[in-house]
């Protein structure tokens, strides 16, 4: 799997974007990138995918550069309850591995 | 869809006693389900990887005979803790994962926290 690199932690004020930057220059041309959240005392939860096309669902966009060793994750406006640990996973689809998680980033969102 | 549970959602139990966490996957029938441990402060680390009716493949350093996995059926995973000590402490989440389900990922139960005595 990839090896991912994110800041360990951001603000951002509630009703505006929420950037979170992850760096994966290693990734390989079959790995998605993956991104999770997980509230404090909850299992993570799946936010979205995508291998090299920016992708959008009711939750966030993904930004893929078009090299794929970079992605920003976009929660366009940010609340209270976004306060989370944001992780970037790179895998191949349809493995039947885990997935592996790093430190993440903290996003905390502010009042 | 793609519902994972877990049961209990806490346990407090005394050192020297066996839990019992219960894993299920609601709506969908999952061929893999993983089992992580999470200390304070830090992310999931993998303990084990189950498929329905094999043998659990344990990560390195993980005692297969303290930390007993059962994947029965194709909806429900079974970890129970052997002679539980105080540093077995800790957030307990399973998750599960199915070529069935789209997008193809794993997604994860709520997680089961267990305070050992």
């Amino acid at each position: 799997d990839a090896k991912t690199t994110q800041p360990p932690s951001m603000d951002c004020a509630e009703g505006r974007a929420a950037n979170l930057p992850c760096n994966h220059s290693t990734i390989s041309g079959n790995e998605y990138v993956y991104w999770y959240r997980q509230i404090h005392s909850q299992g993570p939860q799946y936010i979205i995918h995508g291998l090299k096309n920016n992708e959008t669902n009711e939750m966030a966009s993904l930004i893929i550069t078009e090299d794929r060793k970079s992605s920003t994750l976009i929660l366009p406006h940010a609340t209270l309850r976004d306060t989370a640990v944001y992780y970037c996973i790179g895998q191949a689809s349809g493995s039947a591995r885990q997935l592996t998680f790093g430190s993440g980033t903290q996003l905390t969102v502010l009042p | 869809g793609a519902v994972v549970s877990q049961h209990p959602s806490w346990v407090i139990c005394k050192s020297g006693t066996s839990v019992k966490i219960e894993c299920r996957s609601l709506d969908f029938q999952a061929t893999t389900m993983f089992w992580y441990r999470q200390f304070p402060k830090q992310s999931l680390m993998l303990m084990a990887t189950s498929n329905e009716g094999s043998k659990a493949t344990y990560e390195q350093g993980v005692e297969k005979d303290k930390f007993l996995i059962n994947h029965a059926s194709l909806t429900l995973s079974t970890l129970t803790v052997t002679s539980a000590h105080p540093e077995d402490s800790s957030f307990y989440i399973c998750s599960a994962r199915s070529w069935t389900v789209s997008p193809d990922t794993q997604y994860f139960g709520p997680g089961t926290r267990l305070t050992v005595l």
